[in-house]
């Protein structure tokens, strides 16, 4: 499985653009990268999933460079709601089919 | 999308006791349901895969036979930690996938348990 590196903690405020960017060198041929949110004491939630270039929906964007070594999610005008823990994942194609190897993620904090 | 619902959402209970945790999914069928498991401010841990209908699969390091885990229908797997002690306070997660194994599968998860055995 290809390993993800993140940063461990970020902050920002109400209103700006997030980004946070994924390292995954040894990404493979049929891998697809998703992000997934958390909040204290409750589990994961879905947020977007690419393979390449750029995909957008009504939460946040993924930017995915053509060497697909690394992503950024975007989460535009982020509200203190956003606090959470953010991970990147690295999923061979038909998306977690033999479990989900989560990394450290990274701790997003929302100031007013 | 779809859902998955845990329960308990929490439960307290003595060394020495066995606890049940329940995972459905409410409104798509899952043949593969996963059990994470999550210390504090630590990541998910991938604990077993629980297979409709078979036994389940364990990570390594996981004991099976303290982990017991049942998926006896589509819908349905639970988690049943015996002989619990203080060290296995943590927060269990489980997940279900659906479609099941096709391009656009997606997980799923429950809301989590937070187990604490005193």
């Amino acid at each position: 499985l290809a390993k993800t590196t993140q940063p461990i903690s970020m902050d920002s405020y109400e209103g700006q653009e997030v980004n946070i960017t994924c390292s995954h060198n040894n990404i493979a041929t049929n891998d697809y990268i998703t992000w997934y949110q958390q909040f204290p004491s409750q589990g994961p939630r879905f947020i977007i999933q690419g393979y390449k270039t750029k995909v957008t929906n009504e939460v946040a964007s993924l930017f995915i460079p053509a060497d697909r070594k690394s992503s950024t999610l975007s989460l535009p005008r982020v509200s203190l709601s956003d606090t959470a823990v953010y991970y990147c994942l690295v999923e061979k194609s038909g998306g977690g089919a033999d479990g989900l190897t989560f990394g450290k993620g990274t701790h997003l904090i929302i100031q007013p | 999308g779809a859902v998955v619902s845990q329960h308990p959402s929490w439960v307290i209970c003595k060394s020495g006791t066995s606890v049940k945790i329940e995972c459905r999914s409410l409104d798509f069928q899952a043949t593969t349901m996963f059990w994470y498991r999550q210390f504090p401010k630590q990541s998910l841990m991938l604990m077993a895969t629980s297979n409709e209908g078979s036994k389940a699969t364990y990570e390594q390091g996981v004991e099976k036979d303290k982990f017991l885990i049942n998926h006896a229908s589509l819908t349905l797997s639970t988690l049943t930690v015996t002989s619990a002690h203080p060290e296995d306070s943590s927060f269990y997660i489980c997940s279900a996938i659906s479609p099941p194994g096709g391009r656009d599968t997606e997980a799923f998860f429950g809301q989590g348990t937070r187990l604490t055995v005193v």
